[in-house]
């Protein structure tokens, strides 16, 4: 079945450490994303990728960082820069060019400071 | 930037009823709309969409109505079920947004006997 897989589900980091959260899909989707969602707000856009090798930054970018390989694989990095790192992840992909459907989202990656 | 927001932080409602979770949005370019289902620790589920050319779409036991003019929509749930208790979220796109929505802070419905 297609989907979007993330791993791992819970991650927890200590402070000064980097971390890095996958994201894989096999949609054959040109376009990913990643979100972060805090408790009472709406997600909030990190970064997205239209196309392999080619990533642009979203609202809240900083202390972040991201590679686009391979189509399949969108890996988000959470630097030591990232001062409020503690949240829940979430991964999609979209049909370049189409909004048919909407996104399609990965189960989530609950990140915790410890 | 566009601003999202539902009405309402927590949606208490009787298994049976129809619940009704509502959204509001600032910009008048915004032209496909899509409600999420998100229970807990999951990623958003896709209910139902809407282009701006309709007023209304249905589907199963849910009904997506927007209100242009307001800048409004909602979405219906009939007969609420236990399973239905969750996170609603509307999501926004712009059309030069290319893809990127916006989304509310969601509803959490809570489904009663």
């Amino acid at each position: 079945d297609g989907g979007i897989t993330q791993s791992p589900k819970y991650l927890f980091r200590k402070e000064g450490q980097n971390v890095t959260l996958s994201c894989e899909q096999n949609l054959n989707h040109d376009a990913m994303y990643w979100y972060r969602q805090d408790p009472g707000q709406g997600l909030r856009l990190i970064y997205y990728s239209q196309i392999v090798n080619d990533f642009q930054k979203g609202d809240i970018a900083e202390g972040y960082s991201v590679s686009r390989e391979k189509k399949e694989s969108f890996p988000l990095t959470v630097t030591s820069a990232q001062k409020n790192p503690t949240a829940f992840y979430l991964c999609a992909s979209s049909i370049s060019g189409t909004f048919a459907s909407g996104y399609t989202f990965g189960s989530g990656t609950r990140l915790t400071v410890v | 930037g566009e601003s999202v927001g539902l009405h309402l932080p927590t949606l208490s409602v009787q298994e049976g009823d129809n619940s009704i979770i509502n959204c509001a949005y600032s910009n008048s370019a915004s032209d496909y709309f899509i409600w999420y289902k998100q229970e807990s620790g999951k990623g958003p589920q896709f209910i139902i969409d809407i282009r701006s050319n309709m007023d209304k779409r249905q589907g199963q036991r849910v009904t997506v109505l927007l209100n242009k003019t307001v800048k409004h929509l909602s979405l219906q749930i009939a007969a609420t079920q236990p399973g239905d208790s969750a996170v609603y979220f509307c999501a926004v796109v712009v059309t030069d947004s290319w893809g990127k929505f916006q989304f509310g802070a969601g509803t959490q419905v809570v489904v009663t006997p």
